[in-house]
Formats: structure tokens, sequence, C-alpha cells
């Protein structure tokens, strides 16, 4: 089955440390996009990648950074620049602008 | 920043009953309207991309219309079911730009 596969499901972060969030698609989409989620808030767009080997920031990119090496994975890193980084991140693909977007089902990340 | 506006944040119905509501989103430089549910434990899943002034769209007892003159969207659920127990977010955008989520309509099917 095509989708998009975001992992771990649940990460910790201690004080000072870079973790990985993974985001993988067989959709063969050519856009992708990574999204934070806190409580009472909508989505909120921190990057995003309409082809390989190139991305934008999106209204919250501070403290975050993210790689499109390839057409199905498109990896964001949480840095230790981002002082609030306990969120629900969800990540998202589509085919083109028109087309509605798909998502995996998150990574919940917490700072221990 | 665009911004998307839902109403009502919370919304408790009978099974049976119909409802509706609001997403208002700029009227200037309009380019697609998105209607997404998204169910507890699971990923938001697309339900419409509306496009152009007045269209409808419907899937089985959801439907919902689009005014971009006036820049808003409702979504209508007829005969509403447990099961469409969810938040349903909308998102918009303007000439090419991401989309930009409202916060979403908490949706509570009571049996």
């Amino acid at each position: 089955d095509g989708g998009i596969t975001q992992s771990p499901k649940y990460l910790f972060r201690k004080e000072g440390q870079n973790v990985t969030l993974s985001c993988e698609q067989n959709l063969n989409h050519d856009a992708m996009y990574w999204y934070r989620q806190d409580p009472g808030q909508g989505l909120r767009l921190i990057y995003y990648s309409q082809i390989v080997n190139d991305f934008q920031k999106g209204d919250i990119a501070e403290g975050y950074s993210v790689s499109r090496e390839k057409k199905e994975s498109f990896p964001l890193t949480v840095t230790s620049a981002q002082k609030n980084p306990t969120a629900f991140y969800l990540c998202a693909s589509n085919s083109g602008v028109w087309q509605p977007q798909h998502f995996g089902d998150g990574t919940r990340l917490s700072i221990l | 920043i665009l911004n998307v506006e839902q109403s009502p944040q919370s919304l408790h119905v009978q099974e049976g009953d119909s409802t509706n509501f609001t997403c208002s989103f700029p009227s200037s430089n309009f380019y697609a309207l998105h209607w997404y549910r998204w169910e507890t434990a699971k990923s938001p899943e697309a339900l419409f991309v509306m496009t152009l002034n007045g269209d409808e769209k419907k899937k089985g007892r959801i439907s919902a219309t689009l005014n971009t003159k006036e820049g808003y969207s409702y979504l209508y659920i007829k005969g509403s079911q447990p099961e469409d127990s969810a938040t349903y977010l909308c998102a918009s955008n303007s000439g090419n730009t991401p989309l930009v989520f409202g916060k979403g309509t908490r949706l509570s099917v009571i049996a």
C-alpha cells in the first residue's frame, strides 16, 4: 500500500541535543511538508519541499532544519536552538498544489 | 501570513442530527480550499479540494460549499453518526503559496 511513514512514533530529547524525525513516502509525490501542532493551535508549517534538492522555510522554521536528497525522504532535524520543541509533528506530501495532502501518523516529541 | 478561521471550535450533536460548520479565509488571490477529517489516533484524511466559486462537493453524507468572493466555505454533515466524530480542518492558500490551516472544529456525535 502506498503511503507516508513517520518514525519514531514517540521521541524524547535531552537538553542541547539534536534529534531527527524521519518521513518517507512511496506515493511518488514531488512535494513534502512538515507541520507542527500544539494544543489549541492549527497545523503550522515548518518547512516544505516542492522538488528534490530544494526546500523553503515555512512560518516557524527557526530551530529546525531539513534535507531533500531523495524524492521519497524528507527528514526533519529539531536542533538545540529550538527552545520549545515539545509538540506533535506531522509530515505530508502531495503531487501538486491543486491536490490533497496525504499525511503520516505523526511523531510526538517530548523533552526529558 | 494568511489567516484561516474556523467556527465553532467544538460541537456536540445527537446521532441523527444534521450539522454544519464554517471556514473563513481571505478572498483576495484565492487559490484553493481544502477540507480534512482528523479522527483520534489516525492521520488527517482529505475530504475535498475546492477551487471554483459556487463549487459544491459531496462525499456520502458530507458535503461542502465554497464562496470565494466573500471568503467562506461550509461543511455539512447530514444525519450525523458516532463515526463522524473527529476534528474537521480547513486550509486555504493564495497564489501559489503553501496551505494555511485553521484550528479545526471538533465534532462529537453522541449516540
